[in-house]
């Protein structure tokens, strides 16, 4: 069984330019997750989606950051404009539902220069 | 809100010796507990979890953690460490949510090394 599938595994993109990551969740999850983990830190919840709806975005920074889970498969999170402070690894994870384990994709490393 | 404390942010041990990360947590309600394991530029990996029942759980590499609910914790131990055990391990509490769902809260992080 494949597991969490993301793209790009690294990105470095100049301060101002747009950034996009992908993020290809296990087969039949309907649980998916984007946390972002900043060095040295645990992962932090940005927003979690049950099939295609964006149930818990608290934490998203919505002036900049947004989202989509098209179909409720795959989801694409984006950042417009990227700043220095978004230099972080951007981790996507799934689960079957809200209660079980999640799984966790090896994560998109951006750098902002 | 919950929370969760790792206050070792390394530990350094030798080989074929007994190794203790520490966890605690703290929330107002029952929770899920869960070590994860971070291999260098690698996902996070489930290394093992408390759901309920037993207060003493094991994963297949040889770890164990217990939970005590009086003391909020949940530490991982192993007794004899090896070389591929050196990684970053996260500890995390999972609290139901209003409406449906969980959150999971993670740790800072203890980075395990292990020297010959």
């Amino acid at each position: 069984e494949a597991g969490v599938v993301q793209s790009p595994r690294y990105k470095i993109i100049e301060k101002k330019q747009p950034v996009a990551f992908w993020c290809n969740p296990i087969s039949g999850h309907n649980t998916l997750y984007w946390y972002l983990q900043n060095l040295g830190q645990g992962p932090e919840l940005l927003i979690r989606y049950e099939n295609e709806e964006a149930v818990d975005d608290s934490q998203l920074p919505k002036d900049r950051f947004s989202a989509e889970r098209l179909k409720g498969v795959d989801s694409t999170l984006k950042i417009q404009p990227a700043e220095l402070g978004d230099s972080a690894v951007y981790l996507c994870a799934s689960s079957l539902a809200p209660v079980y384990e999640q799984y966790f994709g090896p994560g998109t490393r951006l750098t902002v220069t | 809100a919950q929370s969760v404390t790792q206050l070792d942010s390394q530990v350094p041990v030798f080989e074929e010796a007994p190794v203790e990360l520490r966890c605690n947590y703290s929330s107002s309600v029952s929770v899920y507990l869960f070590w994860y394991v971070q291999y260098p530029n690698q996902g996070l990996q489930l290394l093992l979890k408390y759901l309920s029942g037993s207060t003493l759980v094991e994963s297949i590499n040889g770890f164990e953690a217990e939970f005590n609910k009086s003391q909020t914790s949940f530490h991982l131990r192993k007794p004899s460490v090896h070389i591929i055990d050196t990684a970053e391990y996260f500890c995390a509490v999972s609290e139901p949510l209003t409406g449906g769902g969980n959150k999971l809260t993670f740790g800072t992080g203890t980075q395990l090394k292990v020297e010959l």
